[in-house]
């Protein structure tokens, strides 16, 4: 089993321009989320989903959108990039709301 | 949200000594998790809590979540370099995960 894998895993962008995070994982789990790591600011929620073409906003959900077309899949995008958005972000998930998430690797996108 | 204060904020310690992270909430507790971050890596889960006076070991760590559910200890034994990384509690809001700010562990020989 690969669990929860994210693509890519760093990627460097231009002020304004767009990009979509990609994770993807295998354990049949209905919730998927979206985290942004900081330092400092320790980890945030962007965006959440508790199943398959459902999305919800998290606590920072500005400046991002998401898709959740299949199950296994939950697509982060960037649709005009700023520097603040320059972080790791962390994709997750789990069988249920109140039940253990298993993270992916990470991506580090730098954004200038 | 709940808010969960992590102390300290990072820690250097000997090799083979034990240490104490501490994860306090303002709010009753409904499931605790620890995580473990190495650096430039993933979050790992290590282990959840959910009854007061709950503890739970894994190997040379041990977690145990206070009676009245709003502070919980992570506590390493005869620590090793392994054990060197930021470790997460988070708390269940019931949808997701509320986080700690982290603590870095370092680990020298």
């Amino acid at each position: 089993n690969a669990g929860v894998t994210q693509t890519p895993k760093f990627r460097v962008l231009k002020t304004g321009q767009s990009m979509t995070l990609l994770c993807a994982q295998d354990m049949n789990h209905e919730y998927m989320y979206w985290y942004r790591q900081d330092p400092g600011m320790g980890l945030r929620l962007i965006h959440y989903s508790v199943g398959e073409g459902t999305t919800a906003k998290g606590e920072v959900p500005d400046g991002y959108n998401v898709s959740r077309l299949k199950k296994q899949n939950f697509l982060l995008g960037l649709e005009s990039a700023a520097p603040s958005q320059t972080s790791v972000y962390f994709c997750a998930s789990s069988s249920g709301g109140a039940e253990t998430q298993y993270f992916g690797p990470g991506t580090r996108l730098l954004v200038l | 949200s709940q808010e969960l204060e992590q102390s300290p904020q990072s820690l250097i310690v000997q090799e083979g000594k034990n240490l104490t992270i501490n994860c306090t909430s303002s709010k009753t507790l409904y499931g605790l998790y620890w995580y473990k971050q190495k650096y430039g890596e993933g979050l790992i889960f290590l282990m959840m809590l959910q009854k007061g006076g709950e503890e739970k070991s894994h190997e040379k760590i041990t977690a145990k979540l206070d009676e009245k559910k709003q502070q919980s200890s992570l506590h390493i034994t005869a620590s090793q370099p392994s054990h060197a990384g930021i470790y997460l509690c988070g708390s269940n809001s019931g949808y997701a995960l509320n986080f700690g700010k982290g603590t870095s562990l370092l680990v020298t020989p």
